[in-house]
């Protein structure tokens, strides 16, 4: 069972700061990886994807990847009371046909003003 | 806003019964995936849609069953609907060549409540 695992929260951080989101999967494999926001009672909001080893800024936003250690991690700069709201990992399946994603649970991160 | 349209956006329904979703992708898009997301969990993949015919499948049993249409839209049906239905019905459109599929941009979901 291939799996994507993030760290539980919730996440509190004061405006200003900087979020860190974490997520490790099982599937060596893999080849893609997504981060999407999704605020209470909405769908899924794409933030950034990143293929590559290393990292990939937009924004206020980077992602990392470390496919050796087979970790992925969100890095929020300067977090906005509008940054509150679940983040969801997701990454492809390895194969041929990388058409599935397989999503982590999700971590609440809440900015407090 | 993706332009990624889903119908309807709730819907109740009673153990036992039949329900049909709908869905509409980006323009430019030709591939459909569903998943269903229970309250608390990420997105579980029901299956996909590539020039109208399946092109993978997760966990989910024959009741659950799709389609796509020449316009790149598409249908989830649930037949025998059971408690455990209730969730919210996430369709995601994106581009696909030769099978690998580019990023997956998802539509407002709808709300599937079953009595």
């Amino acid at each position: 069972q291939k799996e994507v695992e993030q760290n539980s929260g919730p996440l509190s951080v004061p405006e200003g700061a900087i979020a860190s989101l974490n997520c490790t999967y099982s599937d060596r494999g893999s080849q893609s990886f997504f981060w999407y926001r999704q605020y209470s009672g909405k769908s899924p909001e794409l933030i950034m994807f990143i293929y590559s080893n290393g990292d990939k800024e937009d924004g206020r936003f980077t992602a990392q990847l470390n496919k050796a250690s087979q970790y992925v991690s969100l890095l929020i700069r300067d977090s906005q009371p509008s940054d509150s709201a679940t983040y969801l990992c997701a990454v492809t399946d390895s194969g041929g046909s990388n058409y599935k994603l397989t999503f982590g649970k999700g971590t609440l991160l809440t900015v407090n003003p | 806003e993706t332009g990624v349209t889903q119908s309807p956006t709730h819907l109740i329904k009673t153990r036992g019964q039949q329900v049909t979703l709908r869905c509409s992708s980006q323009s430019g898009h030709n591939t459909v995936s569903w998943y269903q997301q229970a309250l608390g969990q990420g997105p579980q993949f029901i299956f996909q849609y590539y020039r109208e015919e399946e092109n993978g499948r997760g966990n989910f049993p024959p009741r659950f069953s799709g389609l796509q249409f020449p316009n790149y839209s598409s249908e989830l049906n649930v037949n025998a609907l059971e408690l455990d239905d209730s969730a919210l019905y996430l369709c995601a459109s994106s581009w696909a060549s030769g099978g690998a599929t580019d990023t997956q941009y998802f539509g407002p979901g709808t709300r599937l409540t079953v009595l």
